[in-house]
């Protein structure tokens, strides 16, 4: 079936770039998301990229993806404290067109 | 710009005792989504309503029941509560049914149900 598998802890150093990974089953998928969630709220959208495409940069952000290899990662340049949250991957295919798949989250903690 | 509201915040039940978990949203999206999350288990879809008039089950449905009064509210009930199903609800609604497009989901800050 469709899984999403992320890592669950990430720390890194203010400053630093962050790399959160995410593996995914789905090669139907149509639209991959990043998501963030910071304490006691719901989850905010990142940004996105449509599987036609290997890379999508937005500000600080940049999502790679790997169609061959199911793998999608989202970097953070000048990782700040910001930044700490739980940050979610998730698929939409065209399989279970009302069906997003979220992964189980990698918690990044940025340290001062 | 209210997006997606929930409500109560908190809510405490006791074993057996029943509630319903309100949500609506102002986007004039079609589809509206219930999930629960768990640590360690990221978010798991409870109910679905693709679009006003229809509802169906997702991962884990049992113990719920739902509602879609109307193109903005969807409505989660536990009619018998369970300490198994003490867990933070979230409600998230998207605007396509179907189709290409982008069609991320807009979430909700969620419902933090315990139950004793």
């Amino acid at each position: 079936g469709e899984d999403v598998e992320q890592s669950l802890f990430l720390s890194v150093r203010e400053g630093d770039s962050s790399v959160i990974n995410c593996t995914y089953t789905d090669s139907s998928s149509t639209y991959l998301y990043w998501y963030k969630q910071e304490p006691g709220a719901g989850l905010q959208l990142l940004t996105y990229i449509f599987s036609n495409m290997d890379m999508k940069q937005d500000q600080r952000l940049t999502v790679l993806l790997n169609k061959k290899d199911k793998h999608l990662s989202l970097r953070i340049a000048d990782t700040q404290t910001g930044d700490s949250a739980i940050y979610f991957c998730a698929e939409k295919g065209t399989s279970g067109t009302y069906k997003y798949i979220f992964g189980t989250g990698t918690r990044l903690k940025v340290l001062a | 710009n209210a997006g997606v509201t929930q409500t109560p915040k908190f809510q405490v039940l006791k074993t057996g005792q029943s509630m319903t978990l309100q949500c609506a949203q102002d986007m004039n999206h079609n589809s509206m989504y219930w999930y629960r999350q768990d640590p360690g288990m990221g978010l798991r879809l409870i109910y679905y309503s693709a679009s006003e008039g229809t509802t169906d089950k997702g991962e884990v449905p049992n113990g719920y029941n739902v509602s879609r009064l109307n193109k903005r509210e969807f409505s989660l009930r536990l009619e018998s509560a369970a300490p198994s199903q003490t867990s933070v609800y979230f409600c998230a609604s998207s605007s396509l049914q179907g189709g290409i497009g982008n069609q991320p989901q807009h979430f909700g800050d969620g419902t933090r149900l315990s139950i004793l």
